[in-house]
């Protein structure tokens, strides 16, 4: 019952790196998000995808790319890490719009 | 702009004692109100979801209500138990249909004291 698994569970970027966080659900899903959290906001979207090969940018997609090559698997990617990317990461996914979605445990990045 | 906005931000209650979270909202139009609790470190975990002609909904101890007329949510914690700390999240979904379209408040973040 492995639900939503993030990888990596934490990570420390130099400003300008870049890099790969992994969603994968067993949930055969549609749909899969990719928000941020930062302290005393809410969580906010960066992009989602309503089905393998499709994606779509949130509310705050600047700096961010996605991939969902794979039903399971929904990629986010930064090209050049920034400060102000430095922020916890969830993935989620849904099965329609109408149920709870399934969250992962995070990712806590730091940007130096 | 769509909104929700929760009270109190943080609550600290002895074990065994009742509280109520409290979450308004400015969403048009709504499709659904929920409610997660998220452990530290951990991810979101549902609670329940309301539709507009549900008032309200329990998942054991765990009580919301839901008034579409005044816009107004709240989640009841009956006899708290120490595994009740966490932050709990009013969402409200305003698009049936979409994939986008969750606002989500800032949380109430609860502490229960033995």
């Amino acid at each position: 019952n492995a639900g939503v698994t993030q990888t990596p569970k934490f990570r420390v970027l130099k400003t300008g790196q870049s890099m790969t966080l992994l969603c994968a659900q067993d949930m055969n899903h549609e749909y899969m998000y990719w928000y941020r959290q930062d302290p005393g906001m809410g969580l906010r979207l960066i992009h989602y995808s309503v089905g393998e090969g499709t994606t779509a940018k949130g509310e705050v997609p600047d700096g961010y790319n996605v991939s969902r090559l794979k039903k399971q698997n929904f990629l986010l990617g930064l090209e050049s890490a920034a400060p102000s990317q430095t922020s916890v990461y969830f993935c989620a996914s849904t099965r329609g719009q109408n149920y709870g979605y399934t969250f992962g445990s995070g990712t806590r990045l730091t940007v130096v | 702009k769509n909104q929700v906005e929760q009270s109190p931000q943080s609550l600290i209650i002895l074990e065994g004692k009742n509280c109520t979270l409290q979450c308004n909202y400015t969403v048009s139009p709504f499709s659904n109100l929920r409610w997660y609790k998220q452990d530290t470190g951990r991810g979101p975990v549902s609670l329940t979801i309301m539709t507009f002609s549900e008032n309200t909904k329990s998942n054991g101890r765990y009580t919301a209500t839901l008034g579409a007329d005044t816009k107004q949510s709240s989640l009841h914690i009956t006899a708290s138990q120490l595994s009740d700390s966490a932050s709990y999240i009013c969402v409200v979904s305003s698009l049936p249909g979409g994939a986008d379209g969750l606002t989500f408040g800032k949380g109430t973040h609860l502490i229960i004291q033995p």
